[in-house]
């Protein structure tokens, strides 16, 4: 199994909808992060969570919520999903010391149509 | 100030060949500069990383190269593999949480 999962992998909704993207990890790893990608744009930070009472915002929040249920698990909501959110979106994890590595899931495709 | 302007956006090399991909960042007061392969329909994996105290690191095939006074820093690939095929992204950061990550770059090794 891998050590960071994500679910769903591929998702196809309308306008207005309301989205989760869910993302659980068996690393043991404090910090996890929501990234998207865009062809051209590469890895954009939404949010990042040092623990499971610390939430930030990265450079691209707007529009996007986010929750930690557990150290292990870390969900991103579109509250009210629109056609330019459309991407593929990536959770991370890394360890508080060391030499900060990202382990990335396998990423969710978003579509908004 | 905050990015890291990535070049070129694609890269055709013939297996046997260099492949070089550049970065250049603004803020000095970044201290950690990762690079990250990508296959397709997966996620991203830490391919080799180089801190600023260092000129030159190596791993196997692949040799980070960095030059402090110009905020630059490339990726080369010695005798590129058909299996290197995937997109490259450098990253720079301050400490080791906050990445700025560059546009990638997607290679193709000829066979």
């Amino acid at each position: 199994d891998a050590d960071v999962t994500q679910t769903p992998r591929n998702r196809i909704t309308k306008t207005g909808k309301r989205i989760m993207l869910e993302c659980s990890q068996t690393k043991g790893h404090d910090r996890m992060y929501w990234y998207r990608q865009d062809p051209g744009l590469g890895l954009q930070l939404i949010y990042y969570s040092f623990d499971v009472k610390d939430i930030n915002k990265g450079e691209i929040s707007d529009g996007y919520s986010v929750s930690r249920q557990a150290q292990a698990k870390f969900s991103l909501s579109l509250e009210s999903a629109i056609p330019n959110q459309t991407a593929l979106y990536f959770c991370a994890t890394s360890d508080g010391d060391g030499t900060g590595e990202l382990f990335f899931g396998e990423g969710s495709r978003l579509t908004v149509l | 100030q905050q990015q890291v302007k990535q070049s070129p956006q694609s890269l055709i090399v013939q297996k046997g060949g260099i492949s070089i991909i550049n970065c250049a960042y603004e803020n000095t007061a970044f201290d950690y500069f990762p690079w990250y392969q990508q296959f397709p329909g997966k996620g991203p994996a830490l391919l080799i990383a180089i801190r600023p105290d260092v000129s030159e690191k190596k791993e196997g095939r692949f040799t980070i190269s960095f030059n402090k006074s110009a905020k630059q820093f490339s990726l080369h690939i010695m005798d590129s593999q058909p299996g290197d095929s995937a997109t490259y992204f450098c990253a720079a950061s301050m400490g080791t949480y906050k990445y700025i990550f560059g546009t990638g770059t997607r290679l193709k090794v000829l066979a």
